[in-house]
C-alpha cells in the first residue's frame, strides 16, 4: 500500500517555541492532507484538512493561528504549532487519500509532541 | 457524516474469534462502512470496507445486514499481536480522508 510517512515521530519543546511537522506521501501524491490529533485515551480529531496550493480548512474550535498548515507541494503538508504551551502536548497524525485509489486512508505514523 | 456506537472494550483469547459490532442507525444511502486498526502510538491502519452483505480479505470479515444500520467486524483466530483500538467510520464513497473517528473498540487478546 501507499506510505505516508512523518517526521520527527518525537518531539520535546520548551513552552513558547515552536515546532513544525512534516507529513509526506511517498509513493503517491496528495492533492489533500488530513492533520489529527489524539490526547491519551482518546480517539482522533480531525483538525484540519490541507490542500495542495490553497488555505487549510480547519474543524470548529482549531485554532487557524496556531496551528499552521502548509501545503505547498503535492507530497507534503507541514503542521507548525506556533507558541506552544503544555496543554497543546499530543499524538499529531497525518493522512492522504490517492486519488482514484482505494478506499483506504493512509496514516503516517504520528508525532508526539511533548511540550515542557 | 453519520455517528457510530461501538463497544468500548473487549476481551479475547488467542484462537478465538473475535466479533466487534457497530451501530450506525444514521447511515445515508451512499455511505460505506470502514474499519480501521491503531496500535499505540502508530496510526490507524485500514482493515476493511463494505456497503453491504459480507466482505471478506485476508485480515477479517465484515458483515452488514440488509437495513446496513449496524455492521460487525470478524477477526478469526486472534492473536495477541490483534490487541488493539478498533474503529468503524462510515463515510460517503469517495470521502476517504476526511474521517470522523468514535470511540473505538480497545480489544485486549489474553494468552
Amino acid at each position: 500500500g501507499a506510505v505516508v510517512s512523518q517526521h520527527p515521530s518525537r518531539v520535546i519543546c520548551k513552552s513558547g517555541t515552536s515546532v513544525k511537522i512534516e507529513c509526506r506521501s511517498l509513493d503517491f501524491q496528495a492533492t489533500t492532507m488530513f492533520w489529527y490529533r489524539q490526547f491519551p485515551k482518546q480517539s482522533l480529531m480531525l483538525m484540519a484538512t490541507s490542500n495542495e496550493g490553497s488555505k487549510a480548512t480547519y474543524e470548529q474550535g482549531v485554532e487557524k493561528d496556531k496551528f499552521l498548515i502548509n501545503h505547498a507541494s503535492l507530497t507534503l503538508s507541514t503542521l507548525t504549532v506556533t507558541s506552544a504551551h503544555p496543554e497543546d502536548s499530543s499524538f499529531y497524525i497525518c493522512s492522504a487519500s490517492q486519488v482514484l485509489g482505494g478506499p483506504e486512508a493512509f496514516f503516517g505514523q504520528g508525532t508526539r509532541l511533548t511540550v515542557v | 457524516l453519520a455517528k457510530t456506537t461501538q463497544p468500548i472494550s473487549m476481551d479475547s483469547y488467542e484462537g478465538q474469534e473475535v466479533n466487534i459490532t457497530c451501530s450506525h442507525n444514521n447511515i445515508a444511502t451512499n455511505d460505506y462502512i470502514t474499519w480501521y486498526q491503531q496500535f499505540p502510538s502508530q496510526g490507524p491502519r485500514f482493515i476493511i470496507q463494505g456497503y453491504k452483505t459480507k466482505v471478506t480479505n485476508e485480515v477479517a470479515s465484515l458483515f452488514i445486514p440488509a437495513d446496513r444500520k449496524s455492521s460487525t467486524l470478524s477477526l478469526p483466530r486472534v492473536s495477541l499481536s490483534d490487541t488493539a483500538v478498533y474503529y468503524c467510520l462510515v463515510a460517503g464513497s469517495g470521502n476517504t480522508g476526511k474521517l470522523i473517528f468514535g470511540q473505538g473498540t480497545t480489544l485486549q487478546v489474553k494468552p
